[in-house]
């Protein structure tokens, strides 16, 4: 089982600034990740697959890079419905989810 | 526009079989190179993925399961289901049905919040 973890598990930030969120892979996951963000009472929704490709309706604000093991979301000027939990996701090896980071407002 | 809803009894006793249908609308669950999958969201925390199936039948599943799950798809009706059978207070969530297209979740429906209690 590929184990997914995310880092920081909380990031504070204020709207306008750069949020970098990680997700490192106990082992290779190839280009094979995708990024969703969460918010409360609400199903998650699909901001990027493949590592850095963006869904079908997603703001050229949210950008996805990386490949092997080491993975970035980059939301380059949050905006205040940006305030949510976001889960990175891989199925090369069966299918695993990380276990989230919350950006919240500082 | 695929859209997917859930439905299924919110409360189950301890011991008992958990059923969710979902139901796919706006596209056929016969076309593509979808599969159509449950996750769930235990109380407060992360993601985790049940199983998907193809609409031939083939079914992948969670280890983490210990065979307790099972997914079924109906073509005709445009419906998959998942039983989850001896369901305890740690199967106590909510349940997504979600469509994987490629390596990736692109659509979901609202969930389905379960809650097995005695």
């Amino acid at each position: 089982e590929i184990v997914l973890t995310q880092s920081p598990a909380t990031l504070s930030l204020s709207p306008g600034e750069r949020a970098t969120l990680s997700c490192r892979a106990s082992e290779s996951v190839r280009s094979s990740l995708a990024w969703y963000q969460q918010k409360p009472g609400q199903a998650p929704r699909l901001l990027i697959y493949d590592a850095s490709y963006r869904a079908t309706g997603i703001p050229g604000r949210f950008s996805g890079s990386g490949s092997g093991t080491d993975f970035t979301l980059t939301i380059s000027s949050l905006e205040s419905e940006d305030f949510a939990v976001y889960y990175c996701q891989q199925r090369t090896n069966w299918l695993s989810f990380g276990g989230g980071t919350k950006v919240e407002i500082k | 526009q695929v859209h997917l809803l859930e439905s299924g009894p919110g409360l189950l006793q301890p011991s008992q079989t958990l059923s969710l249908v979902c139901t796919v609308s706006g596209g056929s669950i016969s076309r593509g190179v979808s599969y159509w999958s449950w996750i769930r969201q235990l109380p407060g925390q992360g993601l985790e993925w049940i199983g998907y199936i193809y609409h031939n039948g083939l079914t992948y599943y969670n280890p983490s399961l210990e065979s307790r799950g099972n997914i079924s798809v109906a073509t005709s009706k445009n419906q998959f289901s998942l039983t989850l059978t001896s369901v305890t207070a740690a199967d106590t969530a909510v349940y997504y049905c979600a469509r994987l297209r490629g390596d990736a979740f692109d659509m979901w429906g609202q969930g389905t919040m379960v809650i097995v209690s005695s």
